[in-house]
């Protein structure tokens, strides 16, 4: 069975950073894409970044590239995203996501529960 | 503003069969695959529809997504009280070289 466990998330303030892990199990993980996906307080959905199952390519969202960094380490089946200089619309529950196959060109198939982060003082 | 255009809402009552619009341009929906998410209340989304017209195992063949040209829709039929959730569309796109999705419908089994 696919599980997709996140953490990290939390209270910080406008210009903070923060680690957020994703724990994934159930599949070989090394065989498929990941990615983030993150949902702002009574909002659809936003598309944030995606790696390739080797780690040697990423995808970014314009909003916050520059900002946010995807990365993941295939020893410890899980996936990460650093989110650096956070802003209040930043604000949102932030879930982790299983590609169909390893390209970003597939999308997601398993969603974890997600983790919330919120950017306030 | 979301890239791809969904209805905010759309409603029902069981039984009948409704459908959910997302409308896009030919740099994603008309280049690209559609995929479709319902999003219960309180949970993550669940793929319901991939590849503009597949459905995983375990989804009922209640569910159907269709395309043509910069357009998808999502069809329920047999409207039941479980049905009730967001819908979120989704496509790649060539010109942002990203994911985007719609806005999202909330449907209402009445």
């Amino acid at each position: 069975e696919v599980q997709l466990v996140e953490s990290g998330g939390a209270l910080v303030q406008p210009g903070g950073s923060l680690r957020l892990s994703c724990a994934a199990s159930g599949f070989t993980f090394t065989k498929f894409a990941l990615t983030w996906v993150r949902q702002a307080p009574g909002k659809g959905l936003e598309w944030i970044s995606t790696i390739t199952g080797s780690g040697g390519a990423t995808y970014y969202a314009q909003a916050i590239k520059g900002r946010f960094t995807i990365s993941r380490d295939n020893s410890r089946n899980t996936l990460y995203l650093q989110l650096n200089s956070l802003r209040a619309e930043d604000t949102a529950i932030y879930y982790c996501s299983k590609g169909q196959m390893n390209s970003p060109y597939y999308f997601t198939d398993y969603w974890g529960q997600g983790t919330p982060v919120t950017v306030s003082s | 503003q979301s890239v791809l255009t969904q209805p905010p809402s759309a409603s029902g009552t069981p039984g009948q069969r409704v459908t959910i619009s997302c409308s896009g341009s030919s740099s994603n929906i008309g280049s690209n695959s559609v995929y479709w998410y319902q999003q219960l209340p309180g949970t993550a989304p669940k793929l319901l529809i991939y590849r503009n017209d597949q459905r995983p195992s375990g989804v009922p063949d209640r569910f159907s997504g269709s395309k043509s040209g910069t357009s998808a829709s999502l069809a329920i039929s047999g409207l039941r009280s479980e049905d009730e959730a967001d819908y979120h569309c989704a496509s790649w796109d060539d010109s942002l070289r990203g994911w985007v999705f719609g806005g999202g419908t909330k449907l209402t089994v009445l």
